[in-house]
């Protein structure tokens, strides 16, 4: 089945320490997403990349990055997590850009200690 | 400043009946509406979809009504089945842009 997968389901990180959060797509779709989520909150979208171009929220912070070295695999960085980093973080990806439907990983949990 | 919101946490309904998720928002350059569908541990699942051209659209147990006067836009299932209790969430895209905004959810729970 064609889907879209993120590793790991849950993650557990030190203050200050880098992470990095994987999604991958078997759909072939040309766009991915990153969406924060934090808990009784709407999916927050931090950034996007159609193809290889990539596009910033102008809200994201800094410490937020983005990677996607081909196709099917998009990574979230995060440089230097806080404590108010601790989110879900869900992975999208859709055919084209809007309006398209975009189809979603079961997410990423984070906890920062 | 939430452009999409979703005022009700929570809703209980009677299996067979009928289930009204409702989602208000405040930017008439909105025009195309998705409802998706989260159960725990898992991402959110695309449910239906409506554009600003229509007032109704329906796919077997699901309805989607749409009132642009209102801003408003409301989720039927009929009959409603303990399978449906999921977290609903509205989220809808203006003209020419490229992101959806996501409403906060309502929390189903389908009583047998």
């Amino acid at each position: 089945d064609a889907m879209v997968i993120q590793n790991p389901r849950y993650q557990v990180t030190q203050f200050g320490k880098p992470v990095t959060l994987s999604c991958s797509q078997t759909l072939n779709h040309n766009v991915m997403y990153w969406y924060q989520q934090k808990s009784s909150q709407a999916p927050k979208l931090l950034f996007h990349y159609y193809d290889k171009d990539f596009n910033n929220e102008a809200d994201t912070p800094d410490n937020f990055q983005s990677r996607r070295p081909n196709t099917s695999f998009c990574f979230l960085d995060i440089r230097s997590p806080g404590l108010g980093d601790a989110a879900m973080y869900l992975c999208a990806t859709s055919r084209a850009l809007a309006p398209e439907t975009q189809y979603f990983g079961p997410g990423t949990r984070l906890l920062v200690l | 400043d939430q452009q999409v919101k979703q005022n009700s946490p929570s809703l209980s309904v009677q299996e067979g009946r009928i289930s009204i998720l409702n989602c208000d928002y405040t930017n008439s350059m909105f025009d195309y509406f998705l409802w998706y569908k989260k159960y725990p541990a898992e991402g959110p699942t695309f449910l239906i979809s409506i554009s600003s051209i229509k007032d109704k659209n329906e796919d077997g147990r699901f309805t989607v009504f749409l009132n642009k006067s209102a801003k408003h836009l409301s989720l039927h299932i009929v009959p409603s089945q303990p399978g449906d209790s999921a977290v609903y969430f509205c989220a809808a895209m203006g003209s020419g842009t490229y992101k959806y905004i996501f409403g906060t959810g309502t929390r189903l729970k389908v009583l047998a």
